[in-house]
C-alpha cells in the first residue's frame, strides 16, 4: 500500500524559501500525478500544484510566481519550494497522489500526514 | 468562475440522513470528489467521480450531481462521521484543482 511522508523544516524565516520533500513508499511514482495541498491553521484546503512523472507541472495561479516543484523517481521523492514566504504561508503542508494512473482529476488518495510549517523570525 | 461554494456548518441526528452540497460552474464539466477531514488529521477521499467510493469507505456515503451542484449524502450518520467535508474538482481550465470552503458536520 502506497504511503506518503512529508519532511522539511518546521520553521522558516520571512522572505526565505520554504522547502519540503515528500517520500513515497509502496509503489512506483511513474504515471501518477503528485500534488501539494496546504491548510492554514483553522482554515480550508488550498491546492498548490502538481507534478507529473516526466516533470511537467501546473501551479495554482495565485502562487505560480513563487512555486517550484521537482521530482526524482529514482529516489521516490518529489519536492516543493515556495519562495519569499510571509506569515500568510504558515500552514500544514500535505503531499498527495491522484487516485488513478495517467489521470489528473484532483481525486487525492492517499495523502501524507502533513507537516506544519511556521513562517516567523 | 473557478470557485466552489459549500454549505454552512450543519448538524445531523445520529442515524439520520444528511446531504452536503457543493456548487460551481466547473462541476458541469468536471466530476467532483469529496474528502473527509477529522480534527487534527489528514483528509481522506470518501467519494470520487460523482458516486464512487474508495476501498474501505462505508456504503452510507454516496454522491450525486445535478447541473452544477454536487452532493454528498450520508445515510444513517454515525458519530464517527463528525468531521469537515471538502469538495473539489478541476477548475474551468482543466489544469488546476479548486476546493470548496468546507462544511463542518456535527453528529448529535
Amino acid at each position: 500500500q502506497v504511503q506518503l511522508q512529508e519532511s522539511g523544516p518546521g520553521l522558516v524565516e520571512p522572505s526565505e524559501t520554504l522547502s519540503l520533500t515528500c517520500s513515497v513508499s509502496g509503489d512506483s511514482m511513474r504515471s501518477y500525478y503528485w500534488s501539494w495541498v496546504r491548510q492554514p491553521p483553522g482554515k480550508g484546503l488550498e491546492w498548490i500544484g502538481y507534478i507529473y512523472n516526466i516533470g511537467s507541472t501546473h501551479y495554482n495561479p495565485s502562487l505560480k510566481s513563487r512555486v517550484t516543484m521537482s521530482i526524482d523517481t529514482s529516489r521516490n521523492q518529489f519536492s516543493l519550494k515556495l519562495s519569499s514566504v510571509t506569515a500568510a504561508d504558515t500552514a500544514v503542508y500535505y503531499c498527495a497522489r491522484d487516485l488513478h494512473t495517467s489521470a489528473f482529476d484532483g481525486w487525492f488518495d492517499p495523502w501524507g500526514q502533513g507537516t506544519l510549517v511556521t513562517v516567523s523570525s | 468562475s473557478s470557485e466552489l461554494t459549500q454549505d454552512s456548518p450543519m448538524s445531523v441526528a445520529l442515524g439520520q440522513t444528511v446531504r452536503i452540497t457543493c456548487q460551481g460552474d466547473s462541476l458541469s464539466r468536471y466530476s467532483a470528489s469529496w474528502h473527509q477531514q477529522k480534527s487534527g488529521r489528514a483528509p481522506i477521499l470518501v467519494i470520487y467521480g460523482e458516486n464512487n467510493r474508495p476501498s474501505g469507505i462505508p456504503d452510507r456515503f454516496s454522491g450525486s450531481i445535478s447541473g452544477n451542484t454536487a452532493s454528498l449524502t450520508i445515510t444513517g450518520a454515525q458519530a464517527e462521521d463528525e468531521a469537515d467535508y471538502y469538495c473539489n474538482s478541476r477548475d474551468s481550465s482543466g489544469n488546476h484543482v479548486v476546493f470548496g470552503g468546507g462544511t463542518k458536520l456535527t453528529v448529535l
